[in-house]
């Protein structure tokens, strides 16, 4: 089965500092969405990127989807602190209407 | 107006009891989903409906039970709860199957 690993975990970071987590998977993705949650709060859509090698930038968001459809990046340029929650990609699990989601990475910014 | 609303927010019960959380979306859309999120945010992803039929039931026990009365509507029952249903259940809804989804604000389930 189609197998989506979403890297890192976790990642602490300065105010100021730039973050990055990717989602990479074994097989071809039709499109990929990214999602943000606050705490407790609830994942909110981002963006989706469906084209081999697309960037999107949404002020200081870049998202990435790789030339072979297989990978996938958010980048965040000089964080803030309310860029504070867990990022998750999702994708299409292959059955119809099955949106699966990545584990997340939770971002935490140190003022 | 909110787009996709699920009630109660909370809710505390006992092991074994039969209990349901609703689901509405007022975005017209023709898919609508439950996640569940465990303690470490996992999102798992139980059902999905589409136009009414159910298109894909995840491993859940089948304690759980989906119910959509019409294509607005996504209910979720669960009977016999146990401790590990404890969790905060997500609905969702899209225009189209794996399209984007708008989430509601999320049922938080405590089973003592």
């Amino acid at each position: 089965g189609q197998q989506v690993m979403q890297i890192p975990q976790y990642q602490h970071v300065q105010e100021g500092e730039d973050f990055t987590t990717y989602c990479n998977s074994s097989t071809t993705l039709s499109n990929i969405q990214w999602y943000k949650q606050r705490p407790g709060g609830h994942p909110v859509f981002l963006i989706q990127l469906v084209k081999s090698g697309e960037v999107k930038k949404q002020k200081r968001l870049t998202f990435q989807f790789g030339e072979a459809k297989k990978n996938s990046s958010l980048h965040i340029t000089a964080t803030q602190t309310t860029d504070v929650g867990t990022y998750f990609c999702a994708y299409d699990g292959g059955s119809q209407g099955n949106l699966i989601f990545g584990k997340g990475t939770k971002l935490s910014v140190k003022p | 107006d909110t787009a996709v609303s699920q009630t109660p927010k909370y809710l505390v019960t006992q092991m074994g009891n039969d209990k349901s959380i609703k689901c509405e979306q007022n975005l017209g859309h023709d898919t609508m989903y439950w996640y569940k999120q465990d303690s470490k945010k996992f999102l798992k992803i139980m059902f999905s409906y589409n136009n009414k039929e159910l298109i894909i039931n995840e491993t859940v026990p089948n304690r759980f039970s989906p119910k959509s009365p019409d294509k607005a509507h996504l209910n979720l029952h669960i009977n016999s709860l146990e401790l590990g249903d404890s969790a905060v259940y997500f609905c969702a809804s899209s225009q189209v199957p794996h399209g984007p989804a708008f989430f509601g604000q999320g049922t938080r389930l405590t089973v003592v």
